[in-house]
């Protein structure tokens, strides 16, 4: 089984900054696409942000677009979020998922997620 | 952005019977369709893809079906492990959104 480990969540004041790191046990981590999916307390889930396998293609939702950059490091496995001017809004578990390895963008393996809180 | 809505927002079903779950797009996704279900304190688990393939290791009582805009979860004999919320998320189109999700408890 793919083992998927978040971490880097927290406590973070409005306007403030964070950043979550992912770690994946998946020996051709390069070969898939890999993504942030979010969940505000007691809500549904976001799609956040997706990077392909080789890092060329990025795509972010319009309420993290300009303020949260995804990047990853394939030599070492990981995943990465840069989030900054953190609002309320952005309180929420965050999720590393990988993509399906025939399809993209369908997410099919999940970390246990991060919390990341932003309050003063 | 298409918008997907699930319904009903919550289902109350006995153990042994029946769920069917819709979801639909605001427009057209084809075939590109997932479902997953998240239990509580727990990640997502994904489901089904390409609206009706199941995912490794998923028992043959859930099963997916329909295509365009119109989707169903359909879980054959509920089992006390399946009681979780559902979600279905399109991927045709950037961006990728999921339904509001669709509550499965006990009758």
């Amino acid at each position: 089984d793919v083992q998927v480990v978040e971490s880097g969540g927290g406590l973070v004041k409005p306007g403030g900054s964070l950043r979550l790191s992912c770690e994946v046990s998946e020996l051709s981590f390069s070969r898939f696409s890999m993504n942030w999916v979010r969940q505000a307390p007691g809500k549904g889930l976001e799609w956040v942000s997706s990077i392909s396998g080789s890092g060329s293609h990025i795509d972010y939702a319009d309420s993290v677009k300009g303020r949260f950059t995804i990047s990853r490091d394939n030599a070492k496995n990981s995943l990465f979020l840069e989030m900054n001017s953190l609002t309320a809004g952005d309180t929420a578990i965050y999720y590393c998922a990988g993509g399906h390895s025939n399809y993209d963008l369908v997410f099919d393996y999940w970390g246990q997620g991060t919390l990341v809180s932003v309050s003063s | 952005e298409i918008v997907m809505t699930q319904s009903p927002a919550t289902l109350s079903v006995s153990p042994g019977g029946r769920a069917t779950l819709s979801c639909r797009a605001s427009q057209s996704v084809s075939s590109s369709l997932a479902w997953y279900q998240q239990k509580p304190g727990q990640a997502p688990r994904l489901l089904i893809y390409v609206a009706s393939n199941r995912a490794t290791g998923v028992p043959a009582r859930f099963s997916g079906s329909g295509s365009g805009t119109e989707f169903t979860l359909t879980i054959s004999s509920l089992q006390s492990e399946d009681f979780a919320v559902y979600y279905c998320q399109q991927y045709y189109n950037w961006p990728l959104t999921f339904g509001g999700g669709t509550k499965v408890q006990i009758k």
